[in-house]
């Protein structure tokens, strides 16, 4: 069965680095999405993907961050300088169409700021 | 306006009960309401959804009610198992837009 494949699955860090977290989202899929989820609390929206641009962002997504599809198959999340409280799980998603409303999501990548 | 609010937060419930989640939106705009499972350390992972043309939805052993009018969902967890013992979240989203989960209810299921 197709799935969504995030690396690493750990990272630990220092505060103000630089972090890359990526995803190889299922092959036939259009619309990708990063959400991430603090330690016991609720699935937050991050950013949403389509033909090459970003198509919604949520107020978390700030200036230090972006997304790229550098390639046909992997999609990133860059921390440009990472904050304590950017420690979280980071989930990859993606969607085959517009109108087909299952979001498929990945095992997650866990990170860690100190 | 995009809220969802879920509720309880946790429940406890027998092996062999039901498991009864609640979930309230406010835009109007949804029109895919889905429910997810997600055991610790993992992913969320689709358990079943619902789309506003239908009332009820059931798969095995998991129903989703609607009630468009209300702007209420529920997921029911007939014969709870142990193994159901996980966290549950509701979510809602529009035509192509982004999903927005619930906070979220973390089920016990006890022998």
């Amino acid at each position: 069965e197709p799935e969504v494949t995030q690396t690493p699955s750990h990272q630990v860090t220092q505060m103000g680095q630089e972090v890359i977290l990526r995803c190889v989202p299922i092959s036939n899929h259009l619309y990708f999405y990063w959400y991430r989820q603090i330690l016991g609390q609720k699935v937050e929206f991050l950013v949403s993907f389509y033909n090459n641009e970003i198509s919604e962002k949520s107020e978390i997504f700030d200036d230090q961050f972006s997304v790229e599809r550098p390639d046909g198959s992997n999609f990133t999340l860059k921390i440009r300088s990472t904050k304590l409280e950017d420690s979280a799980m980071y989930f990859c998603a993606s969607r085959r169409g517009a109108n087909t409303g299952e979001l498929f999501f990945g095992e997650g990548s866990r990170l860690t700021v100190l | 306006q995009q809220q969802v609010k879920q509720s309880p937060q946790s429940l406890i419930v027998q092996k062999g009960g039901i498991s009864i989640i609640n979930c309230a939106y406010e835009n109007t705009a949804f029109d895919y309401f889905p429910w997810y499972q997600q055991f610790p350390g993992k992913g969320p992972a689709l358990l079943i959804a619902i789309r506003p043309d239908v009332s009820e939805k059931k798969e095995g052993r998991f129903t989703i009610s609607f009630n468009k009018s209300a702007k209420q969902f529920s997921l029911h967890i007939m014969d709870s198992q142990p193994g159901d013992s996980a966290t549950y979240f509701c979510a809602a989203s529009g035509t192509a837009s982004k999903l927005t989960f619930g906070t979220g209810t973390r089920l016990q299921v006890t022998l």
